[in-house]
C-alpha cells in the first residue's frame, strides 16, 4: 500500500518553517525522503532506520514514530530552493525495495 | 561518478512498436530499481534487481513489459507492443546495500515516453 503524505500543497515565504507527513498502514523498516524539482530526477534527502538511526542531509531534520508507521519532515527556515515535490518513500520488507508516497508540493515565495 | 545513466532522454514512438529504455547503474551499486512515473499515479515501482537478479517485478504492468540485467553495469526495459497508456516518465535507480545498510537511492535524469 502507498504511504499516505499531507498535505498535497504548502505556500511558504522565505524563512518560515514546515512540516510534511507520511504515514503508513504498514510496519516500516526505514523511511526515504526525496526532493523532486520539475522536469528533473528525484534527489535523496534523508534516510530513517528502524531504532533511530538518521543518514542524511544537514540542513533538514525528520522524524521516524516506529509505532505509528509515521514520518515527518522539517524544513526550517525554508529557502527559494527549497521548492519542489517532496516524496516519502517506505521500505516494509526491508529489502531496500520502496514504495512511493503521491508527493507534497512546496513552493516558496520571496 | 556520473551518476546513474539513462538513454535515450526522450523517445517518441507510434502504437504497436517496440521500445528499449536503456540504463547505466553507478558502479558498486548492487540494486537497482525501475520506476514509472505519471501525473495519476505517481511514482510507481515496476521491477527491482539486486545483484543483477530480479527479485521482484510484481509492479510490471503487464507481458508486454520485460527487464534485464545481464551484468551489474547494464539493464533494459522493455515495451513490446507500446501503447499510449505507456506514456510516462521512466526512472532507473541505483543503490548501495540494502535495509539498515541503505544509504538512499540515486535515479537517473529518466526517459520521457510519449507513444502516439
Amino acid at each position: 500500500q502507498q504511504p499516505v503524505q499531507s498535505p498535497q500543497a504548502v505556500i511558504l515565504r522565505e524563512g518560515e518553517d514546515a512540516v510534511i507527513n507520511c504515514s503508513s498502514s504498514k510496519a516500516l523498516y526505514s523511511v526515504h525522503w526525496y526532493r523532486q524539482k520539475h522536469g528533473e530526477a528525484p534527489v535523496f534527502l534523508m534516510i530513517l532506520l528502524k531504532g533511530g538511526e538518521q543518514k542524511g542531509h544537514e540542513k533538514i531534520s525528520a522524524s521516524f514514530n516506529e509505532k505509528k508507521q509515521q514520518s515527518s519532515l522539517y524544513l526550517t527556515a525554508s529557502q527559494l530552493s527549497y521548492s519542489g515535490t517532496y516524496f516519502c518513500g517506505t521500505d516494509s520488507s526491508n529489502t531496500g525495495k520502496l514504495i512511493f508516497g503521491q508527493g507534497t508540493t512546496l513552493q516558496v515565495k520571496p | 561518478d556520473a551518476g546513474v545513466i539513462q538513454s535515450p532522454r526522450h523517445e517518441v514512438t507510434e502504437m504497436g512498436q517496440e521500445v528499449t529504455l536503456r540504463c547505466k547503474p553507478i558502479s558498486g551499486h548492487n540494486s537497482l530499481f525501475w520506476y514509472r512515473q505519471t501525473m495519476m499515479r505517481g511514482l510507481e515501482l515496476l521491477i527491482y534487481f539486486n545483484n543483477n537478479v530480479p527479485i521482484d517485478d510484481s509492479g510490471m504492468p503487464e507481458d508486454r513489459f520485460s527487464a534485464k540485467m545481464p551484468n551489474a553495469s547494464f539493464s533494459t526495459l522493455k515495451i513490446q507492443p507500446s501503447e499510449p497508456r505507456d506514456s510516462a516518465v521512466y526512472f532507473c535507480a541505483s543503490s548501495l546495500g540494502a535495509g539498515a545498510l541503505n544509504y538512499g537511492y540515486t535515479f537517473g535524469s529518466g526517459t520521457r515516453l510519449t507513444v502516439v
